[in-house]
C-alpha cells in the first residue's frame, strides 16, 4: 500500500542550529501539505503546494521557515535558526488533487518528524 | 474564517461501552467537507471519513457511526461496544471548497482512554 514517506522520524537540535525534514508523497499526488502539531493542540497548516507551486503559506514563519518542492514531487521544510518554540511534530501529508479541482480529496498522512529544541 | 471546536479534551470508558465525541464546526461556505482522523501513540493521522455539505446522511461503519446535522453545525462520532485499541486521540477537521485545495482545519482533540 502506498505511503507518505517522512524523514528523520525524530530530531534533537539545540537552538539556532538548522534543521530539515524530507518528505516523499504518495506517487501521483499533485498536493502536498506540511503540518505542525503542538503537543496536545490538532495540526496547523504550515504550507501547501499544488505540484511545485505554493498555494498558501499564510501561517508559515517566513523569517525563519523556508519550503520547496522543486520538481512537484518530494518536498523540503527547514528551519533556520531553530527556537525553543518550535519543538512540535511536522507532518507531512498528500492528496490526489487536480489542479482548479479544490478540497474533497482526503489527505493521507506520513508518520512525522519529532522535533526537539533545545 | 472556519473554526472547530471539540469540547471534550479527555473521555475514559470501559471497554464495550459505547462513547460519542461531539464536534462543532464554523464556516462561512455552504460548500464544505468535514472529517475524522484517529491519532494513536504511534503518531500517524489515520482517516476515518469524510463527509460533504450536500450529504447529510447518518453513515455507520462498522462499530464506528457518524452523525451530521447542518442545523447544528455539529459532525458526532459514535463508537459502539468500544474496545481497547479504540484508545487515541481523534480529531475532527473542516476544509471549505472552491479553490481552498483542502487545507484541512483541525479541532483540537479528544483523547479517548478505553480500560480494560
Amino acid at each position: 500500500e502506498a505511503e507518505v514517506a517522512q524523514s528523520p522520524r525524530y530530531k534533537i537540535t539545540e537552538k539556532s542550529q538548522a534543521v530539515a525534514f524530507w518528505c516523499d508523497p504518495i506517487s501521483g499526488h499533485a498536493t502536498l501539505y506540511w503540518y505542525r502539531q503542538i503537543l496536545g493542540q490538532g495540526p496547523e497548516l504550515l504550507v501547501q503546494f499544488q505540484d511545485e507551486s505554493v498555494v498558501d503559506d499564510s501561517q508559515l514563519p517566513k523569517d525563519r521557515f523556508s519550503a520547496e518542492r522543486l520538481k512537484g514531487v518530494d518536498s523540503t521544510l527547514k528551519i533556520q535558526p531553530a527556537e525553543l518554540g518550535d519543538s512540535a511534530m511536522y507532518l507531512c501529508a498528500s492528496s490526489f488533487s487536480p489542479q482548479g479541482f479544490g478540497g474533497t480529496n482526503e489527505q493521507f498522512f506520513g508518520p512525522g518528524t519529532r522535533l526537539t529544541v533545545l | 474564517a472556519q473554526k472547530v471546536t471539540q469540547a471534550q479534551t479527555e473521555i475514559s470508558v470501559v471497554e464495550k461501552e459505547d462513547v460519542t465525541l461531539d464536534c462543532v464546526y464554523e464556516t462561512r461556505d455552504t460548500t464544505y467537507y468535514l472529517f475524522w482522523y484517529k491519532q494513536p501513540p504511534s503518531g500517524e493521522l489515520v482517516f476515518l471519513i469524510r463527509r460533504n455539505s450536500f450529504d447529510e446522511q447518518n453513515e455507520i461503519s462498522g462499530r464506528y457511526s457518524w452523525n451530521f446535522q447542518k442545523s447544528t453545525s455539529s459532525f458526532n462520532f459514535t463508537i459502539t461496544a468500544s474496545q481497547v485499541v479504540d484508545s487515541a486521540v481523534y480529531f475532527c477537521a473542516l476544509s471549505e471548497g472552491g479553490t481552498s485545495y483542502g487545507k484541512l482545519t483541525f479541532g483540537q482533540g479528544t483523547i479517548l482512554t478505553v480500560h480494560p
